[in-house]
């Protein structure tokens, strides 16, 4: 079974600045994709990125960019120039068919 | 284009009493995965359908079912409700099985409260 760890339970950051919020992953999988998932309170589950593991160039959309580390089984979520909009729950989650959420990150962004 | 659409948006029920939920997908979506959010637990998967089949199955007790229909809405179904059984439930919609290769699109969510 896959399981996802997010350590930190909240995180806060001044706008317009840059933050990284961690994620790590066991799997004995070779071939998954990996997704970061934005949760406002709406809760509605709005998808920030998502990473092929047998693709080595680390994804990348507009602000977001991820650090996939396979052999450490990391996968880290930078968001560059933060906006207030940014502020939800983010959470990290691992798919070979299902996906598997960790804990989830509060992010909140400061004015 | 519509997205995903589950109601009822809030549901309150009693113990023992079952409810139902729906999820629309988005036009031409053919699977259709349900997720379990608590705050104990977090996200939990629970089953996935795809043409009418459910392809998927997450570790949840059998008072737990669901089913799809030929238009790939799709409806969950949980008996015999418990107190633990309170929790904000999301649908989530893809093109082809598995979230794995294809964008899973979510809902706004059933929020149930068991009382």
């Amino acid at each position: 079974a896959q399981t996802v760890t997010q350590s930190q339970p909240e995180m806060s950051v001044q706008e317009a600045e840059t933050v990284t919020l961690s994620c790590t992953y066991d799997t004995s999988e070779n071939n998954y994709y990996l997704f970061w998932y934005k949760q406002p309170p709406s809760r509605q589950m709005i998808l920030v990125i998502r990473q092929e593991a047998y693709k080595q160039q680390n994804a990348t959309e507009n602000r977001f960019s991820v650090n996939f580390q396979k052999a450490a089984k990391s996968f880290s979520l930078k968001i560059s120039d933060s906006q207030l909009g940014d502020t939800a729950m983010y959470f990290c989650a691992f798919s070979k068919r299902e996906l598997t959420f960790g804990k989830g990150i509060t992010l909140s962004v400061r004015p | 284009k519509a997205g995903v659409t589950q109601t009822p948006r809030y549901l309150i029920k009693t113990r023992g009493q079952q409810v139902t939920l729906s999820c629309s997908p988005i036009s031409g979506h053919r699977s259709v995965s349900w997720y379990q959010q608590t705050p104990g637990q977090g996200l939990q998967f629970l089953f996935e359908y795809f043409s009418e089949t459910q392809r998927n199955k997450g570790n949840f007790p059998g008072r737990f079912s669901g089913r799809q229909f030929s238009n790939s809405r799709s409806e969950m179904n949980v008996s015999t409700l418990e107190l633990g059984d309170s929790a904000l439930y999301l649908c989530a919609s893809s093109l082809g099985q598995g979230a794995m290769n294809t964008e899973a699109f979510f809902g706004q969510g059933t929020r149930l409260t068991v009382v």
